[in-house]
């Protein structure tokens, strides 16, 4: 399996413009995790779907921030408008049911300028 | 979910065995012990859990006192692989819920 897969890995964008994060979660798996890391707040859940709903969201920062998961191998994170402090790593992770773990994709690093 | 405490940074000589502890004083009956870590620039990692027992996989060893107040982590022989920050995070286990990560250890293995 190629484990969960995250695209753009890098991505630089102006103040303003509309952000769009993508993730494949690894087959099989139910739930799906979008999390945030920066320096100064360290790694913090923003949102997570079980069987393609949202359970939990509070982690949300705003509502420039919006997550789908239109099917059980894919989901978004938009931020529209983008600002210069949502610049951080997004990762999103999967786990399968009943499982322990989380499988935590390679990241996005996201630069607003 | 508990909270845990971990020593911010610890450092271990390359071959030896790591041990990095963490205090988890108030966690519940039903909560398992869980150490994830991050290698720089990397997603986290699953590492192992764990409820009463000590465990063991092909990564480390999980060691919980018998009151499960605390626990500790072992990594037998250390690697410069190794080096990276290092969650312990307790929650109820056997559900799809969300992980709370606080600022870890961040383990230096020198050569």
């Amino acid at each position: 399996d190629a484990g969960v897969i995250q695209s753009p890995r890098h991505e630089v964008t102006e103040m303003g413009q509309e952000v769009t994060l993508r993730c494949k979660p690894i087959s099989g798996h139910n739930s799906l995790f979008w999390y945030r890391q920066t320096m100064m707040r360290g790694l913090e859940l923003l949102i997570y779907f079980n069987n393609n709903v949202p359970i939990d969201d509070s982690g949300m920062p705003e509502d420039r921030f919006s997550a789908k998961m239109p099917n059980a191998s894919f989901s978004t994170l938009k931020i529209q408008p983008s600002e210069p402090r949502d610049s951080a790593v997004y990762f999103c992770a999967s786990s399968g049911t009943g499982a322990h773990e989380q499988y935590f994709g390679p990241g996005t690093r996201l630069t607003v300028t | 979910d508990a909270k845990t405490t971990q020593p911010p940074s610890m450092d271990c000589a390359e071959g030896r065995a790591a041990n990095l502890p963490c205090n988890h004083s108030t966690i519940s009956g039903n909560e398992y012990v869980y150490w994830y870590r991050q290698i720089h620039s990397q997603g986290p990692q699953y590492i192992i859990h764990g409820l009463k027992n000590n465990e063991t996989n092909e990564m480390a060893s999980l060691i919980i006192t018998e009151d499960r107040k605390s626990s500790t982590l072992i990594l037998p022989h250390a690697t410069l692989r190794d080096t990276a920050v290092y969650y312990c995070i307790v929650r109820v286990g056997y559900r799809d819920d969300k992980i709370i990560f606080g600022k870890g250890t961040r383990l230096h293995i020198l050569p």
